[in-house]
């Protein structure tokens, strides 16, 4: 199975900086084929299942703020949020869909400070 | 508008059995993969299960493989999660969720989720 790492497991940020939230693969994810990173960024609040952020490691969701964007290839992968926002306080989980069974990283818990 | 509602959670005892529903509205079921993630409370997320839009092939994690099963039925919009020989740490939310595109595989609208209890 491939192992999703991401770094750090928490995270605090002031209003308005930048946060940026890191995961690595224990493998490629990087299909030669179409040149894709089969990864995918979600954000889940307290309560809420978790909301897709970013596909194809940067492809922004419909609806999605700008602020959020993903970047990274093969098996280094970031997310970054330019501008931090109070309704962004979140747990961030990343996930490889390169092969089955699909992991998960182990979350980072983004809070204000 | 994609809408997706679990149900079947509850209170059981280990070893024993339950099986999930999924209902599923807004958009063509029968052309979409579908999965299964839980979450243990307090914890992170754990991908279960996936099954093809046409039902033709089934993925498992290795923690359920052998005791769960997934099925759908396309006549109907529901997805199914039958669980046997129910473990503690199967204790979750179980979420059910449509692919983001068709020929994907990942996560990309979710439901709200339906809680199992494995407990004595």
């Amino acid at each position: 199975d491939i192992v999703m790492t991401q770094s750090p497991d928490s995270l605090v940020v002031s209003l308005g900086e930048r946060a940026t939230i890191n995961c690595k693969s224990s493998q490629s994810i990087l299909y030669s084929s179409n040149n894709k990173n089969y990864l995918t960024w979600y954000q889940q609040k307290p309560g809420q299942p978790p909301k897709l952020l970013i596909y194809w490691a940067s492809t922004r969701q419909s609806g999605v703020p700008d602020r959020f964007s993903g970047s990274g290839s093969g098996t280094e992968f970031t997310l970054t949020i330019s501008s931090l926002q109070a309704e962004d306080v979140a747990v961030y989980y990343c996930l490889q869909f390169y092969s089955t069974p699909h992991t998960f990283g182990q979350g980072t818990k983004l809070e204000i400070k | 508008e994609v809408q997706l509602l679990e149900s079947g959670g509850g209170l059981i005892q280990p070893g024993g059995s339950l099986r999930l529903s999924c209902a599923a509205s807004g958009f063509t079921f029968s052309n979409f993969a579908m999965t299964w993630v839980r979450q243990a409370p307090g914890k992170g997320l754990e991908w279960v299960s996936a099954i093809r839009g046409s039902g033709d092939a089934t993925f498992y994690a290795g923690s359920v493989q052998g005791r769960f099963t997934v099925s759908r039925d396309n006549s109907n919009d529901t997805l199914f999660l039958q669980m046997n020989s129910l473990r503690a740490e199967d204790t979750a939310v179980y979420y059910c969720a449509k692919v983001g595109t068709s020929g994907t595989t990942f996560p990309a609208s979710w439901g709200q989720g339906t809680l199992v209890t494995v407990s004595s």
